[in-house]
């Protein structure tokens, strides 16, 4: 089975740019996360996708950051425009279905660095 | 005051020793909880599960969780230095029928030969 897909790897642009992640999650699974993890920290819950829905996304900056998850497979993270603060790897995740017992399969992340 | 506490480290233990690793919450409506390893450079990976107080096992790891306390704890025995890594916990809130999840900090391990 093939695992979480990230892309790019690793990312460096400048403030005020635009930039965009891509995910493509475990075939099958339902449900898919994008966290953003700032170095020394945990990952932080950025939004949760059930299917093409929205389940949560209370930590979203949404004056800068957007989110979607078209036909309900794979996602694409973008800010816009990018703060340094927004200097962290983006960690996309999935599971079967939304329940929590599910085990979260996780990417390898993407380094986002803003100059 | 975070949701969830959890010290960073790092915390360096000699190789064959018994590590204890612990998060406090705030949150009592969390009920589930989680134990995951991240790697340098890697995502997390799942390493244990449990949803109820008391015990569970799972070959060298051992999840804790006291509920009255609001306190969990993983235990590594025998620990081998490839098990130096960051551990994160994380434990789950049910809401409208929905899983969310939130992360501790992570600490860090360094077990040497």
């Amino acid at each position: 089975e093939a695992g979480v897909a990230q892309s790019p790897r690793y990312k460096i642009i400048e403030k005020r740019q635009s930039v965009a992640f891509w995910c493509n999650p475990i075939s099958g699974h339902a449900t898919l996360y994008w966290y953003q993890q700032i170095l020394g920290q945990g990952p932080k819950l950025l939004i949760q996708f059930q299917n093409n829905g929205v389940v949560d996304d209370s930590q979203l900056p949404k004056d800068r950051f957007s989110a979607e998850r078209l036909k309900g497979v794979d996602s694409t993270l973008k800010i816009q425009p990018a703060k340094l603060e927004d200097s962290a790897v983006y960690l996309c995740a999935s599971t079967r279905r939304d329940q929590e017992s599910d085990t979260q399969y996780f990417g390898p992340g993407t380094r986002l660095t803003v100059l | 005051q975070k949701e969830v506490e959890q010290d960073p480290g790092p915390l360096s233990v000699p190789e064959g020793a018994i590590v204890s690793l612990n998060c406090t919450y705030s949150n009592s409506a969390f009920q589930y909880f989680m134990w995951y390893r991240q790697y340098s450079r890697k995502g997390p990976e799942l390493l244990m599960y449990t949803y109820s107080s008391g015990n569970k096992e799972d070959g060298r790891f051992t999840a804790q969780v006291d509920k009255s306390s609001k306190y969990i704890s993983l235990f590594i025995r025998d620990s081998q230095p490839s098990d130096s890594a960051t551990y994160l916990c994380a434990m789950i809130l049910a809401s409208g029928g929905s899983y969310i999840p939130t992360f501790g900090r992570g600490t860090s391990l360094i077990v040497h030969p």
